[in-house]
């Protein structure tokens, strides 16, 4: 099965520094997506990416940066965290098709 | 964007009873995928099914593409069926994914 990894699984950071969360793909999937989850919300896109050297914007870009030095690689960049970005992270991929995403396990930060 | 609206917010059943979560958005969907996030965090995906229906095990997914809508049964359910249940929904031509708030199920033995 398709294997999507996240590191950290769990984050504390303080308001206004710098946090990076990674993530590895071995489907050879060509697209990945960030998203994060909140109470009442659902999942809501992030950032995602159609392969190596490209990002796009999802639905709440704001406060975040992303990254896709390889296929395998997309990293989510919080240059100044805030406390309003804590929740749980996941990282997903996709295939061309588009037809199906595979999450990886989840990050939980805490902005403190 | 696309709306996605799910019923019920949350469901107790008692464990061999049956369920039928629904799944209803506002716009024409050419993917969809039913997701099962377990009560510690991971997402499994259940069925990717834009139309028809599909079975696996206890679970059956119905889609009508046409009348936007799709809805998952659990049949005969079990304790650790117990967890939270998102249908997403994405249009033609587009990469983002739209989830829905979710289903929170809870099995009691």
């Amino acid at each position: 099965e398709a294997a999507v990894t996240q590191s950290p699984r769990n984050k504390v950071a303080v308001t206004g520094g710098k946090v990076t969360l990674s993530c590895n793909q071995t489907n050879n999937h060509n697209n990945m997506y960030w998203y994060r989850q909140d109470t009442g919300h659902g999942l809501r896109l992030i950032h995602y990416s159609y392969g190596a050297g490209s990002t796009e914007k999802g639905d709440i870009p704001d406060g975040y940066k992303a990254s896709r030095p390889s296929q395998e690689n997309f990293s989510l960049i919080l240059e100044l965290a805030t406390p309003s970005q804590t929740s749980v992270y996941f990282c997903a991929s996709g295939d061309d098709r588009g037809a199906e995403q595979f999450f990886g396990p989840g990050t939980r930060l805490t902005v403190l | 964007g696309q709306q996605v609206q799910q019923s019920p917010a949350s469901l107790v059943l008692q464990e061999g009873e049956n369920a039928e979560l629904q799944c209803n958005f506002s716009s024409t969907a050419t993917r969809l995928q039913w997701f099962y996030q377990h009560p510690g965090g991971r997402l499994v995906s259940l069925f990717y099914n834009p139309s028809g229906t599909k079975h696996t095990g206890r679970l059956t997914s119905t889609t009508v593409t046409n009348e936007r809508r799709s809805s998952l049964h659990i049949s005969s359910s079990q304790t650790t069926d117990s967890g939270t249940y998102f249908c997403a929904i994405a249009n033609t031509g587009y990469q983002n994914f739209y989830f829905g708030k979710g289903t929170s199920l809870t099995v009691i033995p």
